[in-house]
């Protein structure tokens, strides 16, 4: 399946804690994305990481890349309770992007 | 500039009437993709389109679903005698350039289809 998929399902946590997402998947990539959703709202992008990179930092997030795994993972730093929301990867080869189930995530103020 | 649109955002239909879902994309995004989001899941791709063409619809039911994105107006998602398992949410993408060249997808806000 080229479609990825995030562990764990579903993470709870406590406001200023770092939050740990990971990504598999099984066919070879051009770039893999992250994206959140709110509950009851479209999905927004957040970062790209491209097959030759291995790390990649926006604000408070941090991305990495490992195409010998096919795995990626997303770190969200000292956490808020907006970052409430489902994160979801989606892997990009010459085919249309596929998304996983997601990662429920609540962070608890 | 406007994101991308979709209505209604709420659409009720009974089992075999017809569900017509709009989605207008961002202004000078050619490319629009459906996906469908069942409570708790992901979301399946369904179908691909650039203006005027269907370029993949691998994930779309062979029947009672079709989908257009005319040279004018909004990509149009239509479900014909629609069955209580069409309920879900269904969201539009849009994107400048297509698949395969690291383009963030731009999605709308969905609409929650409720087949009674």
């Amino acid at each position: 399946s080229q479609q990825g998929e995030e562990d764990p399902q579903a993470l709870s946590i406590q406001e200023g804690e770092n939050a740990t997402m990971n990504c598999s998947y099984k066919t070879s990539i051009n770039n893999l994305q992250w994206y959140r959703q709110n509950s009851g709202r479209g999905l927004v992008h957040l970062i790209l990481i491209r097959s030759n990179e291995r790390e990649k930092h926006s604000g408070r997030l941090r991305v990495t890349l490992d195409t010998s795994k096919k795995s990626s993972s997303l770190l969200i730093t000292a956490s808020r309770a907006a970052d409430t929301a489902s994160y979801f990867c989606a892997t990009e080869g010459s085919y249309i992007p596929t998304f996983g189930r997601g990662t429920s995530l609540i962070v608890h103020p | 500039n406007a994101g991308v649109m979709q209505n209604p955002r709420h659409l009720v239909r009974r089992r075999g009437q017809e569900a017509r879902l709009r989605c207008s994309p961002m202004k000078g995004h050619s490319h629009v993709y459906w996906y469908r989001q069942l409570p708790e899941e992901g979301l399946k791709f369904m179908v691909y389109l650039q203006k005027e063409n269907i370029i993949d619809e691998s994930g779309m039911p062979k029947e009672r679903f079709s989908a257009e994105f005319p040279k004018e107006g909004p990509s149009i998602l239509r479900i014909q005698q629609v069955v209580r398992g069409d309920s879900a949410a269904y969201f539009c993408a849009s994107s400048p350039r297509g698949p395969g060249q690291g383009t963030e997808q731009y999605f709308g806000p969905g609409t929650r289809l409720t087949v009674t």
